[in-house]
């Protein structure tokens, strides 16, 4: 099957710094890319949806500053939390999809997460 | 909410029982999706069910729809302890954006 890595797995930072996150499918063109993020036994909640070549598309209540995302290939998307607060300490997940066939995309790959700590 | 909800939020069951999970919806759908999800891990994919399908089988996993309540159910036959994971359904927003809404999981327990 298709396969999204992510990375760091792990990152602990100081308050105040910024700290990105790569996501990237490894072995097809992800038209879309969408990152999600997952607090403590909670579901996931979707971030923002990213287009090649486009600006990406936030979700109400999320900061576009805050959380920038460059789409900047097919293969590659990233996501850096600027300024990091305790707050922000979260699991962040991506997903990408192959693109559609025939209306919406019918599957997202995930990558296997990123947990940030901010201390 | 957009979100979904499953029930039970959390089951426990000891290895070789069967595991059912459902999940209700409150919008119309193209598919729903279902994903596991180990602890502190990525999502995998299990099964996509589309709008015209009443039921899908992968392996020991057999999902069914049912449109008219707006509400999905996921079994896993004689589970075993590897099964331990959170279970969440996933539907489809924003048109051809491909955004999921996923539901709250239930959070699986297969004791050995």
């Amino acid at each position: 099957g298709a396969v999204v890595s992510q990375h760091p797995s792990r990152v602990i930072c100081k308050s105040g710094t910024s700290v990105k996150i790569e996501c990237r499918s490894l072995d097809f063109q992800a038209t879309t890319m969408f990152w999600y993020r997952q607090f403590p036994k909670q579901s996931l909640m979707l971030m923002a949806t990213s287009n090649e070549g486009s600006k990406a598309t936030y979700e109400q209540g999320v900061e576009k500053d805050k959380f920038l995302i460059n789409h900047a290939s097919l293969t590659l998307s990233t996501l850096t939390v600027t300024s990091a607060h305790p707050e922000d300490s979260s699991f962040y997940i991506c997903s990408a999809t192959p693109g559609t066939s025939g209306g919406a995309p019918d599957t997202q790959y995930f990558g296997p997460g990123t947990r940030l700590t901010v201390l | 909410s957009q979100q979904g909800e499953e029930d039970p939020q959390a089951l426990s069951i000891q290895e070789g029982e069967n595991a059912t999970m459902n999940c209700s919806y409150k919008t119309s759908i193209n598919n729903l999706q279902w994903y596991r999800q180990n602890s502190g891990r990525g999502l995998v994919h299990l099964i996509l069910i589309r709008s015209n399908e009443r039921e899908k089988h992968s392996g020991r996993l057999r999902v069914t729809l049912d449109t008219s309540k707006k509400s999905s159910s996921l079994l896993i036959t004689a589970s075993r302890a590897a099964d331990t994971a959170s279970y969440f359904c996933a539907r489809l927003y924003g048109g051809s954006q491909g955004n999921l809404i996923f539901g709250k999981g239930t959070k699986l327990s297969v004791k050995p």
